[in-house]
C-alpha cells in the first residue's frame, strides 16, 4: 500500500518560489520506475493538472504555468519535488501528489499540502 | 490542450436517486478518461479508470460508460457519503486536464 505525504512552507509570498516534497513510502518499486502527478486544488479553478514525471525522469508540465514549474526525483530519499518560481496569488491552492499507474489513472494521492500565496 | 466540459455544475439529488455527469472532450481522447471524487478535507479519489473500469473497492453503483467525446458517469442508489463533487480527468495528452466538477449535494 503506498502513502504519499507531501510536505511545504504553508505560507508563500508574491514572486518567491514555492518548493514542495512529496514523501513515498511502501511503493515497492524504485520511485524512479514509476509516474508520478502534482495536481492543485483551489475552489474558483477546482483541479488543475500540474505536471508529471515518468521513470527516466521525463517530465510534463501544464503550459498554462508559464514554464514556472519544475518537478524532480529524489530516489535515495524517495521523494517527489514540486517548484513553482515567481508565485502569485493565483498560485494559492491545495496541492496534491500522485502515483500514476497503467491505464493512466491516479490511484494514490497524497492528503494535500495547502499553500497560500500574499503579503 | 485539450478542453473538457462537465454538466451539470451542480446536481440536488437525494438518497436512493439516481445521477447522471456529463463529460465532453474538445477532441477524440479514446478511452483515455478517469473520473474522481472529492470531499472537503480529503484527497481526491479515484472511482473510475479507461472510461469505464472500476478502480478497487469502488462500489458497483458508480458506472462509467464512453468513447471518444463524450462520457457519462452514473450514480446509481446514492447513498449519504456519496455527496461529494466529482470530476473527469482526460489522459490522452499532454496536458492532462480536468472538468470543471460537478457537485452532488441533498
Amino acid at each position: 500500500q503506498v502513502q504519499l505525504q507531501e510536505s511545504g512552507p504553508g505560507w508563500v509570498e508574491p514572486s518567491e518560489t514555492l518548493s514542495l516534497t512529496c514523501s513515498v513510502s511502501g511503493a515497492g518499486a524504485s520511485i524512479n520506475s514509476q509516474y508520478w502527478n502534482w495536481i492543485r486544488y483551489s475552489a474558483g479553478k477546482g483541479l488543475e493538472w500540474i505536471g508529471q514525471i515518468s521513470p527516466g525522469s521525463k517530465t510534463n508540465y501544464n503550459p498554462s504555468l508559464g514554464g514556472r514549474v519544475t518537478i524532480s526525483l529524489h530516489t535515495s530519499k524517495r521523494q517527489v519535488s514540486l517548484t513553482l518560481i515567481s508565485v502569485t496569488a493565483a498560485d494559492t491552492a491545495t496541492y496534491y501528489c500522485a502515483r500514476e499507474l497503467a491505464a493512466r489513472r491516479l490511484d494514490s494521492w497524497g492528503r494535500g499540502t495547502l499553500v497560500s500565496v500574499s503579503s | 490542450d485539450i478542453q473538457m466540459t462537465q454538466s451539470p455544475s451542480s446536481v440536488s439529488a437525494s438518497v436512493g436517486d439516481t445521477v447522471t455527469i456529463s463529460c465532453r472532450a474538445s477532441q477524440s481522447i479514446n478511452n483515455w478518461l478517469a473520473w474522481y471524487q472529492l470531499k472537503p478535507g480529503q484527497p481526491p479519489k479515484l472511482l473510475i479508470y479507461a472510461a469505464s473500469s472500476l478502480d478497487a473497492g469502488v462500489p458497483s453503483r458508480f458506472r462509467g460508460r464512453g468513447y471518444g467525446t463524450e462520457f457519462t458517469l452514473t450514480l446509481r442508489s446514492l447513498q449519504p457519503e456519496d455527496f461529494a463533487t466529482y470530476f473527469c480527468q482526460q489522459a490522452d495528452s499532454f496536458p492532462h486536464t480536468f472538468g470543471g466538477g460537478t457537485k452532488v449535494e441533498i
